[in-house]
């Protein structure tokens, strides 16, 4: 595998279900961000981990939980979500912005329902 | 407040040059990025200005003037496959965050 995976990469859940969004990066990266994607908005930004460590909580709500076990791995824990949360969620990696070019390589994403 | 305008949608001509247009207001600026997603897709890099004046990278250019807080994707020899959605992007400050705009779709024609 190469660049950023994510799985799975379709999901349909009720309000009540709990479930996760898995991102890998493969890239040797040490930030990994979470984005929301809706039609026709901005990306909303909603978490960033740096080396493992959080540094960024856009006002996420709490039934968004975040974990980063190490670098390469990062997830989205769900639970108790509301239809307007239904969105293609984004993982996407990046190496150290200081080095001039600045990029973030995306994941396919996960395209998710709540129903 | 940050924001980022750009066109909802943009319509050209296969082999024609177009124009995708960026006007920010950040309270700082690092450098102005390019995305490309496709549908169904996820957003691929396309470029990142940092200085003012134009970056050429095949068809693609994009341009930036930090004094009009303004940057511009050219698009050259334009071919079906570039049928998709263009983001751009602020770093504005020396942290890891980017601020988007809300993207502009850009249809080709025959």
């Amino acid at each position: 595998e190469t660049g950023v995976t994510q799985t799975p990469r379709h999901l349909v859940m009720g309000m009540t279900n709990k479930k996760s969004l898995k991102c890998e990066q493969h890239l040797g990266h040490n930030a990994m961000y979470w984005y929301k994607q809706s039609a026709k908005k901005p990306l909303e930004l909603m978490f960033v981990y740096n080396f493992k460590e959080q540094t960024e909580n856009n006002s996420v709500p709490s039934r968004f939980s975040p974990e980063c076990p190490n670098s390469s791995h990062l997830f989205l824990h769900l639970h108790t979500l509301q239809p307007e949360d239904s969105a293609l969620y984004l993982c996407a990696s990046s190496q150290d912005p200081s080095g001039g070019v600045y990029e973030q390589y995306f994941g396919p994403g996960t395209r998710l329902t709540v129903t | 407040g940050q924001s980022l305008e750009q066109p909802s949608e943009v319509t050209a001509v296969e082999g024609a040059i177009v124009q995708i247009n960026c006007t920010y207001q950040t309270s700082g600026f690092y450098g102005l990025s390019w995305y490309q997603q496709h549908d169904g897709g996820a957003p691929t890099f396309l470029s990142y200005n940092a200085l003012d004046g134009l970056e050429e990278t095949g068809r693609f250019s994009s341009f930036l003037s930090r004094s009009d807080s303004y940057g511009y994707l050219l698009l050259q020899e334009l071919q079906m496959k570039d049928s998709a959605s263009y983001f751009c992007a602020v770093r504005e400050d020396s942290n890891y965050q980017l601020i988007w705009g809300a993207g502009t779709k850009l249809i080709i024609k025959p």
